[in-house]
């Protein structure tokens, strides 16, 4: 199994602003997942963080509204860009071990935009 | 178009009483399906995984049942407890069982009450 630590839990930013929602595994993998869960909504995969390499991105999610760090195989960040109201969701981060068929989320991030 | 259906949207029952959530997946090729339990303001935690040979697989009190030729399945919960009270998604993997193509479906909140 995976355990993932995810920050910060919730915020509530202005705006316009920034935030960084970070995501810490306790082994290493090879790919970590970001994902936006809307109200009522289901998962929506927003990319794929690959470690030495540029994230992939899905449909209707670009780079410069959601840049991704990943500088070593146990950790990420997402940053959500210039945020307006829309972009109030939960974001979750997520691994998948290589072999395995398990999926291991993070707690989630709760963010309301203002 | 990959999509999974859950029904039903929310559900009510009272403590002790078991109940039934459907998933119905049109995802195809199909690797495995999965249901997590999501409790408010916490990340997906997995409670079962069935390949295409796996009609039945249990769980403590949660049993889950897949009909790879209808495309179906069930996620059975007996003499429910106030901690089942919590969102119960079904995931649909695609071809290649990664996580990058994994089909969520919207989930069932399920709220027990005493």
């Amino acid at each position: 199994s995976a355990v993932i630590s995810q920050k910060p839990s919730r915020d509530i930013c202005q705006r316009g602003t920034s935030l960084t929602i970070q995501c810490q595994v306790d082994s290493q993998v090879t790919m970590m997942f970001w994902y936006r869960q809307q109200p009522g909504q289901s998962l929506t995969l927003i990319a794929t963080a690959n470690q030495g390499s540029e994230a992939t991105y899905e449909s209707g999610f670009v780079i410069d509204k959601f840049p991704i760090s990943r500088p070593n195989l146990t950790f990420s960040t997402l940053t959500v860009s210039n945020m307006s109201p829309e972009d109030s969701s939960i974001y979750l981060c997520s691994v998948h071990q290589t072999g395995a068929a398990e999926a291991f989320f993070g707690q989630g991030t709760r963010l309301t935009v203002v | 178009k990959n999509q999974v259906e859950q029904s039903p949207q929310s559900l009510i029952i009272l403590e002790g009483k078991n109940c039934t959530l459907q998933c119905n997946y049109t995802v195809s090729p199909f690797s495995n399906l999965r249901w997590y339990k999501q409790d408010t303001g916490r990340g997906p935690v997995s409670l079962t995984i069935m390949t295409f040979s796996e009609n039945t697989k249990s769980n403590g009190r949660y049993t889950a049942t897949l009909d790879a030729d209808t495309k179906q399945s069930s996620l059975h919960i007996t003499a429910s407890q106030l901690s089942d009270s919590a969102s119960y998604i079904c995931v649909v993997s695609g071809y290649g069982g990664s996580q990058g193509n994994l089909i969520f479906g919207k989930g069932t909140k399920l709220s027990v009450k005493p």
